[in-house]
């Protein structure tokens, strides 16, 4: 089994929808868990860094984390054709300097 | 810049020989890391440097591949005697953390390599 697992997608949405994208991981050690976006041909982009469980916002994004099902997600709000690109979801434990990064959800937002 | 540069952005070469791509990070960033990323796949950890030293090269593929980091700064990985399955996009990142990631990393744009 995969440390991480995540949708490789593709996944496709009218502009404005509301976009859901989620990782699932067996390691309950796991405490920080950060979203990426890339780009094609460039390299990944932070875009939200959370500890522990709960929420975070951060403008139209949203970076949920459920330690006890073991399964964060990203909600993209309004979602807009610029935010086409693949969104990776990593995370890490406490101890030693792992990253373990999902496959990645590859997006389309439709004009 | 104020963020990680790799360069070549692009490198093709033939089968054997040998090639080196940078990283520069992001300026007092203390860890350093290495992916490889093929099409349609994750992110392949390859090593990590904490200052100059490497107490993670677990994820080097084979010994043809080595890697170094002098000054706390700049970082080469080399591939020696390439192979066509060595082709794929090669990441660095770089982090302010000390010596439990807790600390996000951030991503060069990659230097896409091409054996011939």
């Amino acid at each position: 089994q995969k440390e991480v697992e995540q949708d490789p997608g593709p996944l496709s949405v009218p502009e404005g929808a509301i976009v859901s994208l989620n990782c699932t991981y067996s390691n309950s050690a796991f405490q920080y868990f950060m979203w990426y976006r890339q780009y094609s041909r460039k390299g990944p982009e932070l875009l939200m860094y959370t500890y522990s469980s709960g929420n975070k916002e951060d403008g139209r994004f949203t970076a949920q984390v459920d330690k006890s099902s073991k399964y964060i997600s990203l909600f993209i709000r309004d979602s807009q054709p610029s935010d086409s690109a693949t969104y990776l979801c990593a995370m890490s434990a406490n101890t030693g300097n792992q990253f373990y990064f999902g496959t990645g959800t590859s997006l389309t937002v439709i004009p | 810049g104020a963020g990680v540069s790799q360069s070549p952005s692009n490198k093709v070469t033939e089968k054997g020989k040998d090639v080196e791509l940078r990283c520069d990070p992001i300026s007092g960033h203390t860890a350093l890391y290495w992916y490889r990323q093929s099409l349609g796949q994750g992110l392949e950890f390859l090593i990590y440097f904490q200052g100059n030293s490497a107490p993670d090269k677990s994820g080097l593929p084979s010994d043809r591949f080595s890697a170094e980091r002098t000054g706390g700064s700049v970082s080469t990985l080399t591939i020696q005697r390439t192979q066509q399955e060595d082709s794929a996009v090669y990441l660095c990142a770089s982090s302010s953390q000390g010596t439990t990631s807790n600390q996000p990393q951030h991503f060069g744009d990659g230097t896409r390599l091409s054996i011939l």
